[in-house]
């Protein structure tokens, strides 16, 4: 059974500040990972995907991916408090016999603190 | 945009009751899930389905059966309902054999059995 393990929180930040959501997981073989945000009430949301050692920035979020440390983080810039949500981190896994499916954390809850 | 419909927001069905949750999608995805939802258990993949009349195990499959007889709908079955099996279900589904693509998610129905 593979894992992803994230600090389920919560995470309280002063609005401005970065907010920073750590994920870990534990195949080694793991190429793409996800980082969904999920509103109370709500479904999940894709915020953006990595699957390359390093850095991607798409607006105010960067996703960090390190994979010899098999661990992947989301920073969110200039926190807002539209940005409390419950954060989920997903790592895709191939499936015998065909298909691929995502293998979810339990998340991390965020506060944005005015 | 990618569509993801499940047929009820809330449902409330009676214990021993066999239960239909229904989801289409409208995006030619090969993938479709369901999950159930849980405080604290994050989110649990009950069952999903790579192709048309193709079905998989996923973590929690007990109690529940499914059924994919057409690309676009995925069906989720309790075959005899019971207490704890009151939870939010949420459908998804993706494309298949591409390691990037993520899963996108439907409204979720909030199922209450009495």
């Amino acid at each position: 059974q593979k894992e992803v393990e994230q600090n389920s929180g919560p995470l309280s930040v002063p609005e401005g500040a970065i907010a920073s959501l750590n994920c870990t997981y534990s195949d080694r073989g793991s190429q793409s990972f996800f980082w969904y945000r999920q509103y109370s009430g709500k479904s999940p949301e894709l915020i953006m995907f990595i699957y390359s050692n390093g850095d991607k920035e798409d607006g105010r979020f960067t996703a960090q991916l390190n994979k010899a440390s098999q661990y992947v983080s989301l920073l969110i810039r200039d926190s807002q408090p539209s940005d409390s949500a419950t954060y989920l981190c997903a790592v895709n896994e191939w499936v015998t016999g065909g298909g691929n499916k995502l293998t979810f954390g339990t998340g991390t809850q965020l506060k944005v603190e005015l | 945009d990618v569509k993801v419909t499940q047929s009820s927001r809330y449902l409330v069905k009676r214990t021993g009751e066999k239960v239909f949750l229904e989801c289409v999608q409208d995006m030619d995805h090969e993938n479709m899930f369901w999950y159930r939802q849980d405080p604290g258990l994050g989110l649990r993949l009950i069952y999903f389905s790579y192709d048309v009349k193709m079905k998989e195990k996923g973590d929690i499959p007990e109690g529940y059966s499914v059924s994919r007889e057409k690309k676009e709908r995925f069906s989720l079955i309790l075959e005899s309902a019971s207490t704890n099996q009151t939870s939010m279900y949420l459908c998804a589904s993706s494309f298949r054999g591409l390691n990037n693509q993520p899963q996108h998610f439907g409204d979720g129905t909030r199922l209450s059995i009495l």
